[in-house]
């Protein structure tokens, strides 16, 4: 398996909270992405990275945010979180615009 | 917005059976990838076909690129339990790093 871990692996809050999610690579590689699947559309790019401190939103980028400060961490941020943000998150790591390996995800639920 | 449509959206077949999925869009794509997602795990890169009308086989997996880059098909031979799962197909543009997903094919191959 690809060196992706993702924590935590499931979490429940509560709306209006904020919510950091955490995507860590053993892999050395350039380009980490963050998305989100929910049923009926698939998987959804939130945002991207193609380096350390170089970041893009992705197709739902509204209501997130992300840093990385090094090249093995990607993290995701929901500022104030909704229901709306209730989902399935997957981070992934690969070259350019195709995403290699992915994590095994983050199911976050929000009351 | 490039958008990928897969059909069928739900297929459940006897072991030994032979199916193909598909996934069509009204877009051109540099590259197309096939994935397969098991439940609770993130999807796994199946291939990558970024030539009209390629095919690539991965065992008794057929992967078929449209000639216009437009759409592409799976067909699996003789299906086994263990092919059950997500079929993800993904659209990627080299001028962009957006990727985007279809909804998938969920698959079900009983004994």
């Amino acid at each position: 398996d690809a060196g992706i871990t993702q924590s935590p692996r499931h979490k429940v809050t509560e709306t209006g909270t904020p919510v950091t999610l955490r995507c860590h690579q053993t892999e050395n590689h350039r380009y980490m992405y963050w998305y989100r699947q929910d049923p009926g559309h698939g998987l959804r790019l939130i945002h991207y990275s193609y380096g350390v401190k170089d970041t893009d939103k992705g197709e739902v980028s509204d209501g997130y945010s992300v840093s990385r400060s090094k090249t093995e961490d990607f993290l995701l941020t929901l500022e104030s979180a909704t229901s709306s943000q209730t989902s399935v998150y997957f981070c992934a790591i690969g070259t350019g615009n195709q995403p290699q390996h992915f994590g095994d995800g983050t199911r976050l639920s929000i009351l | 917005t490039q958008l990928l449509e897969q059909s069928p959206q739900f297929l459940s077949i006897q072991e030994g059976e032979n199916l193909t999925v598909y996934c069509n869009s009204s877009s051109v794509f540099s590259s197309l990838q096939w994935y397969r997602q098991e439940p609770g795990e993130g999807p796994v890169l199946l291939v990558t076909v970024v030539t009209g009308g390629e095919v690539k086989k991965l065992k008794r997996l057929t992967f078929q690129f449209g000639d216009a880059r437009k759409d592409s098909s799976l067909h699996i031979t003789a299906a086994q339990p263990g092919d059950t799962g997500l079929y993800l197909c993904a659209g990627g543009d080299y001028n962009n790093n957006d990727m985007r997903f279809g909804a998938g094919t969920r698959l079900t191959v009983k004994p």
